[in-house]
């Protein structure tokens, strides 16, 4: 079985600041782990995927994320938040099904 | 390649009416999901389809809804007779399994449902 969990609903940042979202997954296969990015009235974009490669992954927009397997964690992070950034962001988890299972969502928002 | 197409973008329609719900995958693409997202219950899974066949529809709330897949390129969501609980944005999403590495999924934008 394999779940998410994304630790905060709703993250605030201020712009120039870190942004750092949380993922937590539950895996009994080794794990394919994803980043979707979603802005206001559009669908779900891939920002970043952790397919066993390297543990550091570099995605779009200046966002990576660490698999750090010992923590069964995949934290998303960028150096610097952009006004652009505001938006829902996913963390999702597939093993050998085909199928992803999605956490619940951060809304991240970016303040002046 | 034009993504994955979904329509109408957005439906208004009354309650107890038929709703049907357009998507086609990208090409090549084997495996079709639908999913449902509303503010409440997030982003969750209804259905899944390999090669045109239901693998899991688990998520299916109830038997007024359903979904079809005749061909690799097309599929229906349907929802017979329509509730007000059901509005939501219904959303398609493809991926393939030459992509053996990982199973990344492409989202169409979306079918904006609201029933009155």
């Amino acid at each position: 079985a394999q779940s998410v969990t994304q630790l905060g609903s709703h993250v605030s940042v201020s712009e120039g600041a870190l942004v750092l979202l949380r993922c937590n997954y539950s895996s009994s296969v080794p794990p394919y782990l994803f980043w979707y990015v979603q802005y206001p009235n559009q669908g779900l974009q891939l920002l970043l995927k952790y397919t066993s490669a390297a543990t550091l992954v570099k995605g779009i927009n200046g966002f990576e994320a660490e698999f750090k397997k010992s923590e069964t964690s995949f934290h998303l992070t960028k150096p610097s938040a952009h006004m652009s950034d505001a938006a829902e962001y996913f963390c999702a988890v597939s093993g050998n099904t085909g199928k992803l299972i999605f956490g619940q969502g951060t809304t991240l928002q970016v303040k002046p | 390649d034009a993504g994955v197409i979904q329509s109408p973008r957005h439906e208004v329609t009354e309650m107890g009416q038929e709703v049907t719900l357009r998507c086609k995958p990208i090409s090549g693409h084997d495996y079709l999901f639908w999913y449902r997202q509303t503010m409440m219950r997030g982003l969750e899974l209804l259905i899944y389809f390999n090669n045109n066949v239901p693998i899991d529809d688990s998520g299916m709330p109830e038997d007024r809804f359903s979904a079809k897949m005749p061909n690799a390129s097309f599929s229906t969501l349907k929802i017979q007779p329509s509730e007000p609980r059901d509005s939501a944005v219904y959303f398609c999403a493809s991926s393939s399994t030459r992509d053996v590495i990982s199973y990344e999924q492409y989202f169409g934008p979306g079918t904006r449902l609201t029933v009155t």
